[in-house]
């Protein structure tokens, strides 16, 4: 079965540091990938996905198919990032369903 | 356009009852998802719809829980003798179409409250 791992429920960094959230996804084929964001009282939006390649609020993520990874990362963090993340997974020519992570929560101090 | 509606957005009820939960999609929107946020636990899949038919509906708990979807467009997802295990956010999302790319349209969700 497809699996996503965020394996830091919890990431607090400095105003102007770098983050990285992690996602590892077990799945043997070329799946489609998301990052996911839920603000404090906002409902839950998509972030980015893989197969655009874009960087959405300085985010980026690249899929590393060899490690089986999508890490989320951001050169300098706001604290307008602070929020909880989700990577997503979906398995092409399977089910439609996205699979979830358990999330990450980021605080980004001042 | 409104986006995702879902309603009632708090929901208390007693062990035993039955409760229903509403979806309105985004319209046109073909694809409409079920999923369960608990604390500690992220997003559980429940049930998707293409147009009528739930092609997968894998992800439901137990046989108390069915969901239906009519006209393409509003689901109901209903929740046989509630126990306490089933306290929990419930989020409803649309997407234009299944496959490449479709992203999710999340609703603000329906937060059950067992007691």
């Amino acid at each position: 079965a497809q699996r996503v791992t965020q394996p830091e429920k919890l990431l607090s960094v400095f105003k102007g540091a770098p983050v990285e959230l992690k996602c590892n996804y077990s799945y043997s084929g070329s799946p489609e990938l998301f990052w996911y964001v839920q603000y404090s009282r906002q409902r839950l939006q998509l972030l980015l996905r893989h197969i655009s390649r874009e960087s959405i609020k300085g985010f980026t993520a690249d899929l590393n198919k060899g490690e089986t990874s999508f890490h989320l990362k951001k050169p300098f963090a706001q604290e307008e990032d602070s929020a909880m993340y989700y990577c997503a997974l979906r398995t092409p020519g399977g089910s439609e369903k996205l699979v979830f992570g358990k999330g990450t929560k980021l605080t980004v101090n001042p | 356009g409104a986006g995702v509606s879902q309603s009632p957005s708090n929901k208390v009820t007693e062990k035993g009852k039955d409760v229903e939960l509403r979806c309105d999609p985004i319209s046109g929107h073909t694809a409409l998802y079920w999923y369960r946020q608990s604390l500690g636990q992220g997003l559980e899949f429940l049930i998707y719809f293409q147009g009528n038919s739930a092609p997968d509906k894998s992800g439901l708990p137990s046989d108390r829980f069915s969901a239906e979807r009519t006209g393409g467009s509003v689901s109901t997802l209903t929740i046989q003798r509630t126990q306490q295990e089933d306290s929990a956010v419930y989020l409803c999302a649309s997407s234009l179409a299944t496959g490449l790319g479709s992203p999710l349209h999340f609703g603000n969700g329906t937060r059950l409250t067992v007691t």
